[in-house]
């Protein structure tokens, strides 16, 4: 079992849909939680932290749950550029093989 | 600001033969990370540096990999001898002085290698 698993996809959604997706991790000493988002043929790059509290930047909200180990990502008012695979990290190391999501017009 | 530099960008060899990636992380960030990313997977790390010493390398397949950070600040990943599964690319990440929990890692563009 990975240590981290993610929904895998695809998510195929229409522009301006609300879509979600989950992580699970297993190490319950995990103290550092992140989205990374990963465009084709590209590094990844920070989306956001996740805190415990749950944070929003615009239209993304994160939230963490560290008694179930879950990690969520909500994107609302979807855009096409949006389109991209969605990496779950937990600790600061061990990421997940990703979420791919493409929004269509 | 500058981000992460790797080189070369892309990468063919031979099964068997070697070959060394470089990494020059973000002046001042005393953490670097290599990972190996196969396609359709996440990144898997390799070895972590903080300044010139080691602070996990579990991941690291000793008897093909090297990897060393003279003087705290460049890095250079090293395969000896290359295998077809191999073929992947390797991301060095940086990271400031530990500011809490969620510090920022920050990647290079990557080293694409293909092994044939």
């Amino acid at each position: 079992r990975k240590e981290v698993e993610q929904d895998p996809g695809p998510f195929n959604v229409p522009e301006g849909a609300t879509v979600a997706f989950n992580c699970t991790y297993s190490n319950s000493a995990s103290q550092s939680f992140f989205w990374y988002r990963q465009d084709c043929r590209k590094e990844p790059k920070l989306l956001m932290s996740v805190y415990s509290s749950g944070n929003e930047d615009g239209r993304f909200t994160a939230q963490l749950n560290r008694a179930s180990q879950y990690i969520s990502l909500l994107i609302r008012d979807s855009k096409l550029s949006d389109s991209a695979t969605y990496l779950c990290v937990a600790g600061k190391s061990t990421f997940g093989d990703g979420t791919t999501l493409t929004v269509k017009p | 600001e500058a981000g992460v530099a790797q080189s070369p960008r892309y990468k063919i060899i031979e099964k068997r033969q070697s070959v060394a990636f470089w990494c020059n992380p973000i002046s001042g960030h005393a953490t670097l990370y290599w990972y190996q990313q196969i396609l359709g997977q996440g990144p898997k790390l390799l070895i972590q540096f903080q300044n010139n010493g080691v602070v996990d390398d579990s991941q690291l397949p000793k008897d093909r990999f090297s990897a060393e950070r003279l003087k705290g600040v460049d890095s250079t990943l090293k395969i000896q001898p290359a295998k077809l599964e191999d073929s992947a690319v390797y991301l060095c990440a940086s990271s400031a002085p530990y500011r809490g929990p969620n510090t920022e890692a920050f990647f290079g563009q990557g080293t694409r290698l293909t092994v044939v």
